[in-house]
């Protein structure tokens, strides 16, 4: 079984451009979830989805940061101003449904000068 | 306020030692599940163990076990024989259910593991 798959590994942008990251989930998970990891810190949810609906995007900066999973499969994060502060790894996760396990994908690594 | 909390930010063991990873935790919802994560330096969460708050047992997987005591509140990892590719970041965290049922787990700051040959 193939795991989550994130795309790019790493990216380098300047503050105030714009970057999007894909996601993969396993297939046939429901239930897709986007953590932020800030250098030392554990990760943070930002947005979880249920199929294509929206669970939970209490923690997102929706001034800065969307995202969507179009037909319940990939997802896509984008951040449209970068500021210095979003350098972080960004972790999509799956599970099958809610309350099952979740599994990881290998994050994106943004930094941004 | 914080819901999880791991306070050694670094911890040394040698090799073939025991180590205990300490997880204490808050929350008022009765049912709620424990996890530890292992985050290499590769940056992929790989999961360890998961205790249930209704489990009577304490969780064991492997060479990983979970020493957990629901009264005070902790879940500690315990990890016999240490061996040199347990040097990682770990990570406890915990998933309410609660009525939003959403399924979120919230995570500790983690702690550094470094295992000594």
């Amino acid at each position: 079984e193939a795991g989550v798959a994130q795309s790019p590994r790493y990216k380098i942008i300047e503050k105030r451009q714009s970057v999007a990251f894909w996601c993969n989930p396993i297939s046939g998970h429901a239930t897709l979830y986007w953590y932020q990891q800030i250098l030392g810190q554990g990760p943070k949810l930002l947005i979880q989805f249920q199929n294509n609906g929206v669970v939970d995007d209490s923690q997102l900066p929706k001034d800065r940061f969307s995202a969507e999973r179009l037909k319940g499969v990939d997802s896509t994060l984008k951040i449209q101003p970068a500021k210095l502060e979003d350098s972080a790894v960004y972790l999509c996760a799956s599970s099958r449904d809610r309350l099952y396990e979740q599994y990881f994908g290998p994050g994106t690594r943004l930094t941004v000068t | 306020a914080q819901k999880i909390t791991q306070t050694q930010p670094g911890m040394f063991v040698q090799e073939k030692e025991a180590v205990t990873l300490d997880c204490t935790y808050d929350t008022s919802d009765p049912s709620y599940g424990l996890f530890w994560y292992k985050q290499p330096s590769s940056g992929e969460m790989i999961f360890l163990i998961y205790q249930g708050s209704y489990d009577q047992q304490n969780a064991t997987e492997g060479r990983y076990s979970l020493n957990f005591q629901k009264a005070r509140k902790s879940a500690n990892l315990v990890i016999s024989a240490s061996q040199l590719g347990d040097s990682a970041m770990y990570f406890c965290a915990m998933r309410e259910k609660g009525s939003s049922n959403t399924g979120k787990l919230i995570f500790g700051q983690g702690t550094t593991l470094q295992v000594k040959p």
